[in-house]
């Protein structure tokens, strides 16, 4: 069973940072592509980061451009998103999930909550 | 900056009814759209990839169509449990993007 599992979220005070983890199981991590993605409170959902399978080809959305990182560790099949600088607008429900590479995700996790307030 | 469009916002239909949503694109994607549909507290799945084809266990109710800007996800006979919030995604330009979704109410 495909299984993606965030976890690292919580509040967090504007200009603060967190790190979310996304614990994959149940295929072969290292062959897939791994985004996240978010959707505010109430609102459709947002495209955020990708990575390729070696980490070679990443892009961000321009509303995280450097400000947001995003890594994996194969080894540990394992999906990171390193957020710096957090804004009230990045208080969003951050999922994670695989695609086959250059195809649609088919997975994904069930979400971990960032909220961004003082 | 490749804008979906989805119309309508909300669809009010009766289960056994036709459900035909639209989603229309501000740039060319080819055949690069997918489907999801997302219930309340739940994680988007994956309905329609490539604009056409079926995801792994969709049921036959589900189809898609269109290529270039203009597409569509058709329902033939909704069931109770279609009705939800459908988005439109688009892979064929980066950044990748969402329509605003339509929610398909009772």
């Amino acid at each position: 069973e495909v299984l993606l599992v965030e976890s690292g979220g919580g509040l967090v005070k504007p200009g603060g940072s967190l790190r979310l983890s996304c614990a994959a199981s149940g295929f072969s991590f290292s062959s897939y592509s791994m985004y996240w993605f978010r959707q505010a409170p109430g609102k459709g959902l947002e495209w955020v980061s990708s990575t390729d399978s070696s980490s070679t080809y990443i892009y961000y959305a321009d509303s995280v451009k450097g400000r947001f990182t995003i890594s994996r560790d194969n080894a540990k099949n394992s999906l990171y998103l390193q957020m710096n600088s957090l804004r009230a607008d990045d208080t969003a429900l951050y999922y994670c999930a695989r695609a086959p590479p250059s195809k649609f995700s088919d997975y994904w996790g069930q979400g971990i909550l960032v909220t961004v307030s003082s | 900056e490749n804008v979906l469009t989805q119309s309508p916002a909300t669809l009010s239909l009766s289960p056994g009814e036709r459900a035909t949503l639209s989603c229309r694109a501000s740039q060319s994607v080819s055949s690069s759209l997918a489907w999801y549909q997302q219930k309340p507290g739940q994680t988007p799945r994956l309905l329609i990839y490539d604009a056409s084809s079926r995801a792994t266990g969709i049921p036959a109710r589900f189809s898609g169509s269109g290529s270039g800007t203009d597409f569509t996800l058709t329902i033939s006979s909704l069931e109770p449990e279609d009705f939800a919030v459908y988005y439109c995604h688009q892979r064929g330009n980066w950044p990748l993007t969402f329509g605003g979704g339509t929610k398909v109410e009772i």
